[in-house]
């Protein structure tokens, strides 16, 4: 049981160069969530998918698309990064039910962009 | 004012002490609420649930007060290992969202 994973672990950007962050998760669960972490600033959501072939935006969406292209994947895209985009990103997958809750985390992709 | 605000510390407490942190949230639809831990470098982790009764797990008690909308975390007898940053997590039922606080940091002494 591999919980949340992400890939890649780090990446180096130009400006205006794109790519993609790819989050997997092999628990079946319905809701998956990307967040932003800045120093000072906490977790940020940028965009979160409550079931497969939904998507919403977060706190800090511009800049950024997803797509779930299924119930265990949501990734994350910059289509022309930015430098205020270098930050630490977060996966995460969630279920709920009566009180009960799973919640795990990735262990993050480091990106930065010059 | 952000939705959920937490002092960000650092605690510098000596081993064996009790430690408190506090948190309150603007949004009184929130329906859930947690405690996370995050070390250095590392992902956060779901410590614990926080329950209208309270609830304890060993060292750790949690409380909520709806009326005030606050919620704390007490840890008693601190050891090294519990040195790192504690995150406070609610939620909202729309969309099942998780916000959180900018964390509390942690250090415990020997």
């Amino acid at each position: 049981n591999a919980g949340v994973t992400q890939t890649p672990k780090f990446q180096v950007l130009k400006t205006g160069q794109s790519m993609t962050l790819q989050c997997a998760q092999d628990m079946n669960h319905n809701s998956m969530y990307w967040y932003r972490q800045d120093p000072g600033m906490g977790l940020r959501l940028i965009y979160y998918s409550a079931s497969e072939g939904t998507t919403d935006k977060g706190e800090v969406p511009n800049g950024y698309n997803v797509s779930r292209l299924n119930k265990r994947e949501f990734s994350l895209r910059l289509e022309s990064a930015a430098p205020s985009q270098t930050s630490v990103y977060f996966c995460a997958s969630i279920w709920t039910s009566g009180g009960d809750d799973e919640q795990y985390f990735g262990p993050g992709t480091r990106l930065t962009v010059t | 004012r952000k939705e959920v605000e937490q002092d960000p510390g650092p605690f510098n407490v000596p081993e064996g002490a009790t430690v408190a942190f506090n948190c309150t949230y603007s949004n009184s639809a929130s329906q859930s609420f947690f405690w996370y831990r995050q070390d250095c470098r590392k992902e956060p982790k779901l410590l614990m649930s926080v329950y209208s009764s309270g609830n304890e797990d060993g060292r750790f008690t949690a409380q909520l007060n709806r009326a005030s909308q606050y919620i704390s975390l007490l840890i008693r007898d601190s050891k090294l290992s519990d040195s790192a940053t504690y995150l406070c997590v609610v939620r909202t039922n729309a969309g099942n969202m998780l916000t959180f606080g900018g964390g509390t940091r942690l250090m415990v002494k020997p």
